[in-house]
């Protein structure tokens, strides 16, 4: 099974800031990767798909690169609604794994 | 406008059993893989398991702990896609979310329902 891994697991940033979540695969996934933002007592919400597509509706300001075992999301210039918990997901191959995922706090 | 509701969750004792549905609409159900995803209190995600379109292909997590109690099933005519859950144990505590990706047969999680609590106590 493939083992998804981000970095880090939380931390603290400010309104303005660009921050950026790394995730890494334990074996090569190609381009098949997710990224979500949660926040409590919701439903997952996709941000990009196929590592750098960004979903339909999702705000110019998140982005997604890499491909094979490393990737990133960034955000531009985070906004008060961005602080949530975000998950990347490799969708590469059976059985399906998310990473563990990473809380963004308000410093 | 696809629209996913699960339904079934509750609270069971150990060693009981669950069948937990989603009742898809808005898209053409049929022809889309459809997979459920869990998660604990104060947990991350966990993927459990994926069905085709057509039903003819099941996957599941292979973690120990799912392998053998859970079973996925469709049936197209109702729009609805089911997980049978058996032998229930107290870390299937969760919200289970059926989720649907982008396009047929991928697992990028376009559309997701409200989710479904199980709780497994005595």
């Amino acid at each position: 099974a493939i083992r998804m891994t981000q970095s880090p697991s939380s931390f603290s940033a400010s309104i303005g800031d660009r921050v950026t979540i790394t995730c890494r695969a334990s074996q090569g996934v190609s381009s098949y990767l997710a990224w979500y933002q949660q926040k409590p007592g919701k439903a997952p919400k996709v941000l990009i798909y196929a590592a750098s597509t960004l979903q339909s509706g999702v705000p110019s300001r998140f982005s997604g690169s890499g491909s094979g075992t490393d990737f990133t999301l960034t955000i531009s210039c985070l906004q008060s609604e961005d602080f949530a918990t975000y998950y990347c997901q490799q969708y590469y191959t059976y059985p399906l794994s998310f990473g563990g995922g990473t809380k963004v706090g308000l410093k | 406008e696809v629209q996913l509701l699960e339904s079934g969750g509750g609270l069971v004792q150990p060693g009981g059993s669950l069948r937990l549905s989603c009742a898809a609409s808005g898209f053409t159900f049929s022809s889309y893989a459809m997979s459920w995803v869990r998660q604990a209190p104060g947990k991350g995600l966990e993927w459990v398991s994926s069905i085709s379109g057509s039903g003819g292909s099941t996957y599941y997590t292979d973690t120990d702990s799912v392998k053998g109690r859970f079973t996925i099933s469709r049936d197209n005519s109702k729009n609805t896609v089911y997980l049978q859950m058996t032998s229930l144990r107290a870390d299937d505590t969760a919200v289970y979310y059926c989720a649907r990706g982008n396009t047929y047969d991928y697992a990028d999680y376009a559309y997701w329902g409200q989710g479904t609590l199980v709780t497994v106590s005595s």
